[in-house]
């Protein structure tokens, strides 16, 4: 079963603006990851998060990781017309794969 | 780059044909995978193999046939596909290293099947 929803399915923004995208899951997890995948190619990783951690940056990332509520959020901030991709929320289980969420499309306007 | 090609990047094929999508990685991984990723579905896992051996087959039909043989080459046999088979099929690698089980993917292989 899928572990893993984002939410919104598709956001539309400015450049310049931020964009904050939500993933929950539904089981006990050792860490949860974010993607991002341009039109038709692989994914990329961005970003891990232990879940010890409550909240991590990586440049303009910012991440987020609530387990009591089962849920995560990726923070984009000052997005550029090149940040518009798709982006998943993974989680890893302590297994050796991860479950991948249904992704959040990004789109930035510049 | 993420150290892992794919070929070929794209394939037409009638469903009778038999062909195969090859997967290899740079990074000295252990585990290889294989996932499909459909239009408007979540990225669904296919297979796993870790140290050459397969540890996960997500119910895939048997028209797919997986092959290792070694930790840096993986292999998709594709024969009697259907129409609705066509997908991006992705390759991932990781290093299985303890709880950060990163993924690294590859550019994929665009199949359309007629």
């Amino acid at each position: 079963s899928q572990q893993g929803e984002e939410d919104p399915q598709a956001l539309s923004i400015q450049e310049g603006e931020n964009a904050t995208m939500n993933c929950s899951y539904k089981t006990s997890i050792n860490n949860l990851q974010w993607y991002r995948q341009n039109s038709g190619r692989g994914l990329v990783h961005l970003i891990l998060i232990r879940s010890n951690e409550r909240e991590k940056h990586s440049g303009r990332l910012r991440v987020t990781l609530d387990t009591s509520k089962k849920s995560s959020s990726l923070l984009i901030t000052a997005s550029r017309a090149a940040d518009t991709a798709s982006y998943f929320c993974a989680t890893d289980e302590g297994t050796d794969k991860l479950i991948f969420g249904t992704g959040t499309r990004l789109q930035v306007f510049p | 780059e993420t150290g892992v090609t794919q070929t070929p990047r794209h394939l037409v094929m009638g469903m009778t044909n038999k062909k195969s999508l090859k997967c290899e990685q740079h990074l000295g991984h252990n585990a290889m995978y294989w996932y499909k990723q459909s239009a408007k579905k979540p990225l669904e896992l296919m297979f796993v193999y870790n140290f050459k051996e397969q540890t996960e087959n997500n119910s895939v039909p048997s028209r797919f046939s997986p092959e290792c043989p070694n930790s840096s080459h993986l292999f998709l046999h594709l024969h009697t596909l259907q129409p609705e088979d066509s997908a991006l099929y992705l390759c991932a690698s990781n290093a299985q290293r303890g709880a950060y089980n990163e993924q690294f993917f590859g550019p994929g292989t665009r199949l359309t099947v007629l």
